[in-house]
Formats: structure tokens, C-alpha cells, sequence
């Protein structure tokens, strides 16, 4: 069965960075685009970031780029996220996501999570 | 902001259907997908495209769009359907997720 288990998350202080992993199985994960979205406590559902299944293309939220890099290893059935220059508005719920269409725009399985909190 | 509208809060008696409704311009464009989310849980996909369901959701659940707006309605609402309800799609761009506030669904 597809498992997406998230790992990496933790308390950091502003202005530091975190690399999320996202360690896949039960599926083929180089055939898959990929997605990372977020939660913060208490509120709605984030998109954050996506990628090809091959890495050819990504795209980003306006509310990361430039500080975030998502990126992947297939060799190792990995997700990554590279989050620099965390302030309080990151911290959350990040999960990963297995794409439904080949341009990640949809995600039929997801991990349960990792918690991020960005806090002095 | 979100670029999707979604009612905050949905109530409906057991057994009655309902009907949650999601807004926004790329509607027009793309397709809604949606998600439920149960406390403490991850998110779980119940719809996408035209109105597709992915194995293991129930026929209750069914899709449906016109113009700028997108819904789900659940047919005979069951106690285990009290969940958040989120939408979302492409922005207008196409490159960007978008998703609506979220909906949350109280069954009586």
C-alpha cells in the first residue's frame, strides 16, 4: 500500500533553515510528480510546493519562493523540502503528497505529517 | 486571501443531503478537486475532475461545476462525514494551488 512518511520537523529558530524528508513506498515514486502543502494550527489548507516526477519543472507558493526548495531523490524513493529564512508565519502541519496527474496539481495519497514550529 | 470561497460552516440532518459550494474565477477554467479532513488526521481526497471518486469513496459523494462555482454534494448524509471540507484548483495563471477556506460540515 502507498506510504509517505514525513520526518525533519521540529522547533527552529527564526531565520533558520530545515530540510523536511519525505520517505516513500508501496508505489513506483519515479513515475509520480509530488507535492508538499501545509496547515498552520488552527487553520485552512496551504499549497507550498510541486514537482515533476522527474524534477524537470517545480513551481512554488508567492509565500515561499525564493526561500524554499523542493527537490526529490529517486534513487532513494525521497521528498525533500529546503526551508531557509523561517519566520513565524511557517510554522505548521507540512505533509507530502503523492500527485494524481502527471502535472502534481491534485494528491491522491498523503503522509500524516511533520510539525514546524518557528520560535525564539 | 484565498482566491476560492468556501461557506465556513455547513449543518445537515442525518440521512438529509447537502450540498457544499466552492467560488472562484480559475473555476471557470479548471476543474475543483476536494478534500476532507477529519481532526487530527490528514487530509483524504473524495472528488476530482469532472466527478471522479478514488476507490474507497463512497457513491454518496458526487461533483459537479457551473460557471465560476463547484460543489460537492453528499446524498444522505452519514454521522462520519462530519469533517472539514476544502476545495481547490489551479489558480488563473494554471501554475499556482489554490485552495478555499474550508467548510466545516456538522451532521445533526
Amino acid at each position: 500500500q502507498v506510504q509517505l512518511v514525513e520526518s525533519g520537523g521540529g522547533v527552529v529558530q527564526p531565520g533558520r533553515s530545515l530540510r523536511l524528508s519525505c520517505g516513500a513506498s508501496g508505489f513506483t515514486f519515479s513515475s509520480y510528480g509530488m507535492l508538499w502543502f501545509r496547515q498552520a494550527p488552527g487553520k485552512g489548507l496551504e499549497w507550498v510546493a510541486r514537482i515533476w516526477y522527474d524534477a524537470s519543472n517545480a513551481h512554488y507558493a508567492d509565500s515561499v519562493k525564493g526561500r524554499f526548495t523542493i527537490s526529490r531523490d529517486n534513487s532513494k524513493n525521497t521528498l525533500y523540502l529546503k526551508m531557509n529564512s523561517l519566520s513565524a508565519e511557517d510554522t505548521a502541519v507540512y505533509y507530502c503528497a503523492r500527485a494524481l496527474t502527471g502535472e502534481a496539481t491534485l494528491a491522491d495519497y498523503w503522509g500524516q505529517g511533520t510539525l514546524v514550529t518557528v520560535s525564539s | 486571501s484565498s482566491e476560492l470561497t468556501q461557506d465556513p460552516a455547513v449543518s445537515v440532518a442525518l440521512g438529509q443531503p447537502v450540498r457544499i459550494t466552492c467560488q472562484g474565477a480559475s473555476l471557470r477554467t479548471y476543474y475543483a478537486t476536494w478534500y476532507q479532513q477529519k481532526p487530527g488526521q490528514a487530509p483524504v481526497l473524495v472528488i476530482y475532475g469532472r466527478n471522479d471518486r478514488p476507490s474507497g469513496i463512497p457513491d454518496r459523494f458526487s461533483g459537479s461545476s457551473s460557471g465560476n462555482t463547484a460543489s460537492l454534494t453528499i446524498t444522505g448524509a452519514q454521522a462520519e462525514d462530519e469533517a472539514d471540507y476544502y476545495c481547490s484548483s489551479r489558480d488563473t495563471s494554471g501554475n499556482h494551488l489554490v485552495f478555499g477556506g474550508g467548510t466545516k460540515l456538522t451532521v445533526l
